[in-house]
């Protein structure tokens, strides 16, 4: 079974400002993936950024960071240089891929972020 | 542009009524997937298919059905037996097989209000 733990319910930031959103994860299969997504107050998903468990080099996408400590079972995102526009809610989420369960996704609780002028 | 659509966007539907929600995929994905969203929460999966003619029950099932009859389209019931229907849906869809990492892409919601 997986487990993702997001623990920051809420988090404000100051507009040009960097930020960190905490994920933790729980699993027993050794090759998974680890995902971001953003969900505006519009509702839609946005993927943001992947890192593949074997994947030695943190990923990155723009101002997204993806900063993965396995022996800690920990995989948070970064946001660089704040923008009002990054206002929204941040799932973490994983999946396995390469068993009968490959592409099914498990999310965490998610974590409001406020950027604030 | 590929893809996914839901519809309806927003949806009333009476107590003890059956309805379906639509979700269609042009990314030639192989798996699509069904999931439930109440407010100020996190997703929860109700049902997902990794290939035609199959599907699997995720997490919150019961109340709901599914089918999956071609590849690009897997519709999703809530049915009477749905105790607290009212909720915003989302479908997705996603690669399974090959490299990557198999993220998923998502449609804009359906919000269900049960009157």
């Amino acid at each position: 079974a997986q487990k993702i733990t997001q623990t920051q319910p809420g988090m404000f930031v100051q507009e040009k400002e960097a930020v960190t959103l905490d994920c933790t994860y729980d699993t027993s299969d050794q090759s998974y993936g680890l995902f971001w997504y953003k969900q505006p107050s519009s509702g839609e998903m946005i993927f943001l950024i992947y890192q593949g468990s074997y994947d030695e080099q943190n990923a990155t996408e723009g101002r997204y960071s993806l900063n993965f400590q396995k022996a800690r079972k920990s995989a948070n995102l970064v946001i660089s240089a704040s923008q009002l526009g990054d206002s929204a809610m941040y799932f973490c989420a994983m999946s396995p891929l390469i068993n009968t369960n490959a592409g099914k996704s498990t999310f965490g609780d998610g974590t409001t972020l406020t950027v604030k002028p | 542009d590929g893809g996914i659509t839901q519809s309806p966007k927003y949806l009333f539907r009476k107590e003890g009524q059956n309805v379906t929600l639509s979700c269609e995929q042009n990314l030639n994905h192989d798996a699509m997937y069904w999931y439930r969203q109440d407010p100020g929460q996190g997703l929860r999966l109700i049902y997902y298919s990794q290939i035609v003619n199959d599907f699997q029950k995720g997490d919150i099932a019961e109340g709901y059905s599914v089918s999956r009859e071609k590849k690009e389209s897997f519709p999703l019931t809530v049915t009477s037996a749905q105790k607290n229907p009212t909720a915003f849906y989302l479908c997705a869809s996603s690669m399974v097989f090959g490299a990557g990492g198999h993220e998923q892409f998502f449609g804009p919601g359906t919000r269900l209000t049960v009157l």
